[in-house]
């Protein structure tokens, strides 16, 4: 199994202004995803955060936007940047267990942009 | 295109049996999930199916038709702590999961 510690669990931001999400995980993982689950909507897939590399956006979303970095295989942040109402969601952090069968998750961040 | 389709909402009475459907076209096949969500939290993990035929856990047990695109989620002697949102997703050929929009399931008493 994994653990991840997200944080900020919630956060209230002015427009304009940019808000970092961090996410730690109790083991070493490859991969770790960022999503985004608008209020009474599935999750959205933004990113795929790979250790030493770019990380990989879905279409929709730009780095200049989200800008993810991922320094080693515990640890990432995403960056909501430049925010706006629209921006106001639960973003959550996600890896696999080793074996692949379970996506664990961090608590979620819910940001309210004001 | 890839799709998930789920109700959007389910009612059902605290005791009785409830049957949550999905069914799903995606570009390759390698596993599909049943979460819940509870309002306002992240999603936790209830089963794994990548065979055919009917995962049991306890209350809850999950069937896979992957011929036919199609799972269900049936929970037993539901309880009150039920409602809450279930989410089917499939991971796809690209091992990326690929979410269905979510199922509100509603206990009455």
């Amino acid at each position: 199994s994994a653990v991840i510690s997200q944080k900020p669990s919630r956060d209230i931001c002015q427009r304009g202004t940019s808000l970092t999400i961090q996410c730690q995980v109790d083991s070493q993982v490859t991969m770790m995803f960022w999503y985004r689950q608008q209020p009474g909507q599935s999750l959205t897939l933004i990113a795929t955060a790979n250790q030493g590399s770019e990380a990989t956006y879905e279409s929709g979303f730009v780095i200049d936007k989200f800008p993810i970095s991922r320094p080693n295989l515990t640890f990432s942040t995403l960056t909501v940047s430049n925010m706006s109402p629209e921006d106001s969601s639960i973003y959550l952090c996600s890896v696999w267990a080793s074996e692949g069968s379970e996506a664990f998750f961090g608590q979620g961040t819910r940001l309210t942009v004001v | 295109g890839q799709n998930i389709d789920q109700p959007t909402e389910m009612t059902a009475t605290e005791g009785a049996i409830v049957q949550i459907n999905c069914t799903y076209q995606t570009s390759g096949f390698n596993g599909l999930f049943w979460y819940q969500q509870h309002a306002g939290e992240a999603p936790t993990f209830l089963s794994y199916n990548v065979l055919d035929g009917l995962e049991e856990k306890g209350r809850f047990s999950s069937f896979l038709s992957r011929s036919k695109g199609y799972s269900y989620l049936l929970l037993k002697e539901l309880q009150m702590k039920d409602s809450a949102s279930y989410l089917c997703a499939v991971r796809g050929g690209n091992y990326q999961l690929i979410w269905g929009a979510g199922t509100k399931l509603i206990i009455k008493p």
